[in-house]
């Protein structure tokens, strides 16, 4: 079984809904992250929480919320989908944050705001 | 101005060719990381450096921290190489100690 789950995979949607991408973990990690990639850009990250009390905006959280329910649970929401938000989204966890800290990744979740 | 820069963005190339990945950064670092991501979608690490060179396989990683670079070679590509693959860089001297990522380099390798 998969470490980082997302739900959805794919999710098409239309401008003005609101929408709730899911991530599980059981790999026991403290920390986990939200990213988006677009096409021809790097990932960019949009909220990170290092525990359960603790949630931080990343550079693109414009527009988007966060939830981390339990250590293994971080969910993001699209409070009102526009359609540049449509996008790859991946969850991702890592242990100690240090500087050979390894990043694990969910397989993505595929959103189209139409 | 992004603060990781991949060339080139897209390489095609033959099976069994030798594959070079190139990656430049501005910002101070703490470790370097390629990823791995395929047509699906998922993403990988390969590797983790903070000096010198790794291997695993047929995939070999160099950085020099003084250039601030970093070369990702594939050795006899084959067409199961086929993939993006990412570098991306741990800040030194934040909390976060957060990763900047690159664009991404398209790799194609033709049978």
């Amino acid at each position: 079984d998969a470490d980082v789950t997302q739900t959805p995979r794919n999710r098409i949607t239309k401008t003005g809904k609101r929408i709730m991408l899911e991530c599980s973990q059981t790999k026991g990690h403290d920390r986990m992250y939200w990213y988006r990639q677009d096409p021809g850009l790097g990932l960019r990250l949009i909220y990170y929480s290092f525990d359960v009390k603790d949630i931080n905006k990343g550079e693109i959280s414009d527009g988007y919320s966060v939830s981390r329910q339990a250590q293994a649970k971080f969910s993001l929401s699209l409070e009102s989908a526009i359609p540049n938000q449509t996008a790859l989204y991946f969850c991702a966890t890592s242990d100690l944050g240090g500087p050979t800290d390894t990043q694990y990744f969910g397989p993505g979740t595929r959103l189209t705001v139409l | 101005k992004n603060e990781v820069e991949q060339s080139p963005q897209n390489l095609t190339a033959q099976e069994g060719e030798f594959i070079t990945i190139n990656c430049s950064y501005s910002v101070g670092i703490s470790a370097l990381h390629w990823l791995q991501q395929h047509p699906g979608g998922g993403i990988v690490s390969l590797f983790m450096l903070s000096s010198g060179k790794k291997k695993h396989g047929r995939l070999i990683a160099t950085i020099n921290i003084q250039e601030k670079h970093s070369s990702l070679h594939i050795t006899a590509s084959h067409p199961r190489d086929s993939a993006v693959y990412i570098c991306a860089v741990r800040s030194r001297g934040s909390t976060l100690g957060r990763l900047y990522f690159g664009r991404g380099t398209q790799l194609t390798v033709w049978p």
